[in-house]
């Protein structure tokens, strides 16, 4: 089956940084990708759709200024988190869809903000 | 995005019973998933069925979906204690996935 990659698989930050996650379609072109973030013992939460090429459409109440994503090419997204607080913390994960719009999930992130 | 209610929300039985869960949706979808996710890990896909599918299998699982009542079964059966962990069901409708809001499975040796 189709593979999503996710890096890195965990990473510590400090309060005020700002942390990368480079989310790849290994072995298909995905035109969309999605970003989710799940909080301890709860379900995952869209947190932006974004295609390739043009801006990710957000979710309500998820802020686009301080979740910076990009889509530069068909295989590679990346979610951004400004200025990270410990409120930011999450498992963070991505999925890219096939032309024929089935999902793959990547393995996720970890994010830790100290 | 609303998301989907699953049931129960924790299940917990002894090493080979079978266990059943349940996912409700509300709006209409191309197809539904269901993933397995253990503590703190990514997830694993487990089964995709069709919206004109009614039951799918795959080794010990079997899937139901019921499109008139927007509602889909997962059942395990011959339970493993590798099977604990959270499951979840994803409506996907077009380019969206939506996820449930999860039953966690305890599997006791």
């Amino acid at each position: 089956g189709a593979v999503v990659s996710q890096h890195p698989s965990w990473v510590i930050c400090k309060s005020g940084t700002s942390v990368k996650i480079e989310c790849r379609s290994l072995d298909f072109q995905a035109t969309t990708m999605f970003w989710y973030r799940q909080f301890p013992k709860q379900s995952l939460m869209l947190m932006a759709t974004s295609n390739e090429g043009s801006k990710a459409t957000y979710e309500q109440g998820v802020e686009k200024d301080k979740f910076l994503i990009n889509h530069a090419s068909l295989t590679l997204s990346t979610l951004t988190v400004t200025s990270a607080h410990p409120e930011d913390s999450s498992f963070y994960i991505c999925s890219a869809s096939t032309i024929q719009s089935e999902q793959y999930f990547g393995p996720g992130t970890r994010l830790t903000v100290t | 995005s609303q998301q989907g209610e699953e049931d129960p929300q924790a299940l917990s039985i002894q090493e080979g019973e079978n266990a059943t869960m349940n996912c409700s949706y509300k709006t209409s979808i191309n197809n539904l998933q269901w993933y397995r996710q253990n503590s703190g890990r990514g997830l694993v896909h487990l089964i995709l069925i069709r919206s004109n599918e009614r039951e799918k299998h795959s080794g010990r699982l079997r899937v139901t979906l019921d499109t008139s009542k927007k509602s889909s079964s997962l059942l395990i059966t011959a339970s493993r204690a590798a099977d604990t962990a959270s499951y979840f069901c994803a409506t996907v409708g077009y380019q969206k996935v939506t996820f449930g809001t999860g039953t966690k499975l305890q599997v006791i040796p």
